[in-house]
C-alpha cells in the first residue's frame, strides 16, 4: 500500500524568506504523479504543484518549486518570497498513473508566515 | 480547471436524521470522488463515484451510512445516514480532469462543513 509522510505538522517563515516543506512517499509503482496541495482557514482545496515522476526535471509555479528525488521517494516543496497569503496547511500526495485512481494524502503540514 | 459547486457549504444537524450532499460540475467528468476530512486531520477517501455503475468503497466506509448517486457526468450527490457527532467534518468532492494524459490531477469542490449535534 502507498504511503504518505509528512514529518513537520508545523512550519513557520518570516515574510519574504524560503521555507521547505518535506514529503516522503512510499510505493512499489514506477509511474506516478505526486502534488502539493493547499488548504486556506476557508478549508478550499487548492493545487499548488504536481510532478509527473516520469520527468526528471523539477516542477515549478511561480514561487513554488519542488525537488523531486525518485530514488529517495522524497518530494519537497519550497516557497520562495513567502507572503502573508502562503500561511495555509500544506498536503502532499501521492496517485498512482492508472486511470481513476485515488489520491493518498500526507498528514498536512500547518505553515505560518510571520509578518 | 473544472469549476465545481457544492450545497450545502455548511449545515448543523441532529443526530439520527440524515444530510444530502450536492456536487455539480461545469464539466463533463469520467471520475468523481468523494473525500472525509475530520477536525484537524487530513482527507481520508469515502467512496468513487462513476456515471452509470455502483459507487465502489473504501474500506471502512459503507453504503447504507454513505449512499452516493452519480446519475450523470456533471452531479453526484453523497447522503450522510443516521447522522452521529462523529460524523462531524468537511465532505469534498473532487474530479478527475482530463488533459493530455487520462485523469492525472484532481480538482477539489469548496466543501460542505458539517457538525451534528
Amino acid at each position: 500500500a502507498q504511503t504518505v509522510t509528512q514529518s513537520q505538522p508545523e512550519m513557520s517563515v518570516q515574510e519574504a524568506e524560503t521555507v521547505t516543506l518535506s514529503c516522503t512517499y512510499d510505493t512499489s509503482e514506477s509511474d506516478y504523479y505526486l502534488f502539493w496541495y493547499k488548504q486556506p482557514p476557508s478549508r478550499q482545496m487548492i493545487l499548488v504543484i504536481r510532478q509527473e515522476a516520469y520527468k526528471q526535471q523539477n516542477a515549478t509555479e511561480n514561487r513554488f518549486s519542488v525537488n523531486f528525488q525518485k530514488a529517495a521517494k522524497s518530494f519537497s516543496l519550497k516557497i520562495s518570497d513567502s507572503q502573508l497569503g502562503d500561511a495555509a496547511m500544506y498536503f502532499c500526495a501521492y496517485r498512482p498513473e492508472t486511470s481513476g485512481s485515488r489520491l493518498t494524502f500526507g498528514e498536512g503540514t500547518q505553515l505560518t508566515v510571520n509578518p | 480547471s473544472a469549476v465545481i459547486s457544492q450545497k450545502p457549504s455548511r449545515d448543523i444537524c441532529q443526530r439520527g436524521t440524515s444530510l444530502t450532499i450536492q456536487c455539480q460540475v461545469d464539466s463533463q467528468v469520467t471520475m468523481m470522488f468523494w473525500y472525509r476530512q475530520q477536525p484537524g486531520q487530513s482527507l481520508t477517501l469515502i467512496a468513487t463515484a462513476n456515471q452509470g455503475s455502483e459507487a465502489t468503497y473504501e474500506s471502512g466506509f459503507v453504503i447504507d451510512k454513505f449512499p452516493i448517486s452519480r446519475p450523470n457526468l456533471t452531479f453526484s450527490t453523497l447522503t450522510v445516514s443516521n447522522m452521529s457527532p462523529e460524523d462531524s467534518s468537511i465532505y469534498l468532492c473532487s474530479v478527475d480532469w482530463i488533459r493530455g494524459r487520462l485523469g492525472e490531477t484532481q480538482y477539489f469542490g469548496p466543501g460542505t462543513r458539517l457538525l451534528v449535534l
